[in-house]
């Protein structure tokens, strides 16, 4: 049982370039979703998906773009890479779509420096 | 300002000492609170859920507190080894919606 797995653990983009940071589970969880952590402050949420075809924006949206095809992927893409971007990208799933009285499992992250 | 609020930021332990890390939130209504520990380099890993009537729950050397009233938290580490040396962040859900308000966490530092 994998859990979260998150792909490329570290990546170096150049400013205006696109990518896009691909994240799996494998526990049938309805529930999905991209936090960034930056230094000194908390996860904030990016976007999040309550089910395949189902996706919303978080708090810090803008620059990036998720889709939910199937249960099991979530990718985060990147349009065009701003130095602001370079931060530490987790992705998250819960079983359930309230995910306030579940556990929420975390990828290993995805490490990003936009030069 | 952020409504999830952590102290200290950072603290150094000798092994087998005890300590404790404060969490204050103003988010609300109030579902739950967690503890996630997160090893450098790694993704956070869940500690203890606690919902508004549970007032203390442990998970090994780990026992969290919570007063829903005052809207602390507490997370007291007993006996701290060298593999407790992580980020240490409290989160806070909101009763409506799917909104998970993080902490900036505390670093702690377990020496030898």
């Amino acid at each position: 049982n994998a859990g979260v797995t998150q792909t490329p653990k570290f990546q170096v983009l150049k400013t205006g370039q696109s990518m896009t940071l691909q994240c799996a589970q494998d526990m049938n969880h309805e529930y999905m979703s991209w936090y960034r952590q930056d230094p000194g402050m908390g996860l904030r949420l990016i976007h999040y998906s309550v089910g395949a075809g189902i996706t919303d924006q978080g708090e810090v949206p803008n620059g990036y773009n998720v889709s939910r095809s199937t249960t099991e992927d979530f990718p985060l893409r990147l349009l065009s890479a701003a130095p602001s971007q370079t931060s530490v990208y987790f992705c998250a799933s819960s079983y359930s779509t309230r995910p306030m009285n579940t556990e929420a499992f975390f990828g290993q992250g995805t490490r990003l420096t936009v030069v | 300002k952020n409504q999830v609020e952590q102290s200290p930021q950072s603290l150094i332990i000798l092994e087998g000492k005890n300590c404790t890390l404060q969490c204050n939130y103003t988010v609300s209504p109030f579902s739950n609170l967690r503890w996630y520990k997160q090893d450098t380099g790694r993704g956070p890993v869940s500690l203890t859920i606690m919902t508004f009537s549970e007032n203390t729950k442990s998970n090994g050397r780990y026992t969290a507190t919570l007063d829903a009233d005052t809207k602390q938290s507490s997370l007291h580490i007993t006996a701290s080894q060298l593999s407790d040396s992580a980020s240490y962040i409290c989160v806070v859900v909101k009763a409506a919606g799917n909104k998970l308000t993080f902490g900036g966490g505390t670093r702690v530092l377990v020496k030898p």
